[in-house]
């Protein structure tokens, strides 16, 4: 079966701090990549997305960048973060199954700038 | 392009109470629908999907019809406990490349 992994869990960094956020996935090839942050009461706001190992695309211009140096990892990174980076960052992994795209979400990554 | 409206919340019910999320979409093809559930501090859980007009979604008690004439696909569960308090996302996978459309969320509180 297939697991996704994220870590760490909660995290609290001053601002101008780097930052990296780490996604894996198991038991599965090839998958589709995103990450996703949610601000405190907010919806889902997609950042970037990979369907493949070096290939990005970036949803919104930002402080943020992110890489897939294997098929299975996605990296999620900051040189200098900003308070308005705080929040609740989410991977997720999905495949098509017959005509559908179905999205399966790690467990999600608290980050607070202070 | 396309997009996904979810009714805004918070939500209240008692215990037992019937439970209704509205969830309309703007498509241009036919997508598949999802409800996913996001519970206090966790990530999201696929709750149920539909990917055909008529076709009806079910888990945990939980249902939803896609309806294309109506371009819906409201949530609904008869009995909602207070274990089912959490944030419910509806979205469509009619993005770019698969990529899912999610609604902004509803959230749920259910009190004993």
């Amino acid at each position: 079966s297939q697991t996704i992994h994220q870590w760490p869990a909660t995290l609290v960094q001053p601002v101008g701090s780097p930052l990296s956020l780490e996604c894996t996935v198991e038991g599965t090839s090839n998958p589709n990549l995103y990450w996703y942050r949610q601000a405190a009461g907010r919806g889902l706001q997609l950042l970037f997305y990979s369907v493949g190992i070096g290939q990005i695309s970036s949803e919104v211009p930002q402080n943020l960048s992110a890489s897939r140096p294997q098929d299975r990892q996605f990296i999620l990174s900051s040189k200098k973060l900003l308070l308005s980076d705080s929040g609740f960052y989410l991977c997720a992994w999905s495949v098509r199954i017959t005509l559908s795209y179905e999205q399966y979400f790690g467990p999600g990554t608290r980050l607070t700038v202070t | 392009g396309d997009s996904v409206t979810q009714m805004e919340g918070p939500v209240t019910l008692s215990e037992e109470a019937f439970l209704t999320i509205n969830c309309t979409y703007t498509a241009t093809g036919y997508p598949s629908l999802f409800w996913y559930v996001q519970y206090p501090g966790e990530g999201l859980q696929l709750l149920l999907k539909a990917t055909k007009a008529d076709d009806k979604g079910s888990n945990k008690g939980f249902e939803a019809t896609y309806r294309k004439e109506t371009t819906s696909f409201h949530l609904e569960k008869g009995s909602v406990q207070v274990s089912d308090s959490a944030v419910y996302f509806c979205a469509s996978d009619g993005g770019s490349q698969g990529n899912l459309i999610f609604g902004k969320g509803t959230k749920l509180s259910v009190k004993p």
